[in-house]
């Protein structure tokens, strides 16, 4: 079956550690979004990229960093540039404006 | 430009009781509309949504939303309440002739309890 895959699962970071975090899908969908989610404040647009080998950023950008090598890939990465990454993160993708997106399950980063 | 608000960050009903999460939007274009929910540590999904066909959608597990313009409003609904609804729920909103702009403006959400 299509969807998205978000890896891994948890994270734990240290401080000024850099990390990645995957997301892939196999829906052949041209554009994939990143939010960052953490409680009371809704989703909040990191990056999207329409498509390969283009991405614009979002509301909150900073400390992070993307890249869209592959139709199929959207990896996030969490820079020690970030001073709060403490979040849950989730991965979506879109056929278009009428399809609405489909998330992965989320990673769930944390800063020990 | 769109934007999504949704009255009541927290609801809480009975189980078999109605459930009514409101949701209005503002949008200078006719706008494709979303409900999606979110189960704790787990990814949205999309429950209904409106792309200018029929204004009362149907979506799953019992819940429906009626588009009225005229009250820019697209609220969810379902006539009872089940104790797996206890969850997240989000509002979202796009343009209509979004062309190459495809992103989804959201609601902050209502989380959703439901009481025994």
């Amino acid at each position: 079956d299509g969807g998205i895959t978000q890896s891994p699962k948890y994270l734990f970071r240290k401080e000024g550690q850099n990390v990645t975090l995957s997301c892939e899908q196999n829906l052949n969908h041209d554009a994939m979004y990143w939010y960052r989610q953490d409680p009371g404040q809704g989703l909040r647009l990191i990056y999207y990229s329409q498509i390969v080998n283009d991405f614009q950023k979002g509301d909150i950008a900073e400390g992070y960093s993307v890249s869209r090598e592959k139709k199929e890939s959207f990896p996030l990465t969490v820079t020690s540039a970030q001073k709060n990454p403490t979040a849950f993160y989730l991965c979506a993708s879109s056929k278009g404006a009428g399809y609405g997106y489909t998330f992965g399950s989320g990673t769930r980063l944390t800063v020990v | 430009a769109q934007s999504v608000t949704q009255l009541g960050s927290h609801v809480s009903v009975s189980e078999g009781a109605l459930v009514l999460l409101r949701c209005n939007y503002s949008s200078s274009v006719p706008p494709y509309l979303f409900w999606y929910v979110q189960y704790p540590n787990q990814g949205l999904q999309l429950l209904l949504k409106y792309t200018s066909a029929a204004t009362l959608v149907k979506g799953i597990n019992g819940f429906e939303a009626e588009f009225k313009k005229s009250e820019t409003s697209f609220h969810l609904t379902k006539p009872s309440a089940h104790m797996s609804d206890a969850a997240e729920y989000f509002c979202a909103v796009t343009r209509f002739n979004a062309g190459n702009n495809r992103k989804l403006i959201w609601g902050l959400g209502t989380s959703l309890a439901v009481n025994p």
